[in-house]
């Protein structure tokens, strides 16, 4: 089994871009898809990115995903931060098992 | 448009058992794999079970394998979790979740359901 590993927070300010990391452990992160999920204080998580970099429907284009071989991670990207971004924002994929796997979340802080 | 509900959640004691339902809509039921997942206070999301469209395979984490079962009625649109054995490890809000038609990606998530074990 694998790891996600996640910084466990960021800040940036409103209108800024920020980057969140999420590293696998073992095994190549090009192997299984990666998703990324918001979720706000009190709220269920929601899909702000699915298989990589897809957007789900509603979803503003200021989010996006991306994947990098190289540093065997992903990377969830937020452009023109609002205030309304402040949430955690977890990773997440599947194993060759078919199980599931989280990172441990990131808490972003948009000041 | 796609909806999951949860229900089922309750106080229980360690050592009982308790079977949570989501039931859906907007989708056919018999497309697409269904997942539960859960978050203990204060915690991050744990994945805990999956079940394929057809209900023939069925995933668990390692921490709830041989307690929790997953299953699905096809004909009530209702995907369950039943869950035995329970410890205080096992509190959580529990949600389910539907996957992207590619399958293993979570894409829709219900509302959850809080499960408390004290005595």
């Amino acid at each position: 089994n694998f790891m996600l590993t996640q910084p466990h927070s960021v800040s940036e300010s409103p209108g800024k871009t920020v980057t969140i990391s999420c590293t696998r452990s073992s095994g190549s992160i090009v192997r299984n898809y990666v998703q990324w999920y918001q979720q706000r204080p009190g709220s269920a998580p929601t899909t702000v990115i699915y298989e990589d970099d897809q957007r789900p429907s509603g979803v503003p284009d200021r989010f996006s995903g991306s994947i990098d071989s190289s540093s065997n991670s992903a990377s969830l990207t937020i452009s023109g931060l609002k205030t309304e971004d402040e949430a955690d924002y977890y990773c997440q994929s599947y194993d060759s098992s078919n199980h599931g796997v989280f990172g441990g979340g990131t808490r972003l802080t948009v000041l | 448009q796609v909806q999951l509900v949860e229900s089922g959640g309750d106080v229980v004691q360690p050592g009982r058992s308790l079977r949570l339902s989501c039931e859906i809509s907007g989708f056919s039921f018999s497309s697409y794999d269904m997942n539960w997942v859960r978050q203990a206070p204060g915690k991050g999301l744990e994945w805990v079970a999956l079940i394929w469209s057809d209900g023939s395979k069925k995933y668990y984490a390692d921490s709830v394998k041989g307690r929790f079962t997953i299953s699905k009625d096809t004909s009530k649109n209702t995907l369950f979790l039943q869950m035995n054995s329970l410890g205080p490890d096992d509190t959580a809000v529990y949600y389910c979740a539907r996957d992207c038609s590619g399958g293993r990606c979570p894409l829709y998530w219900g509302q959850g359901t809080r499960v408390t074990v004290s005595s």
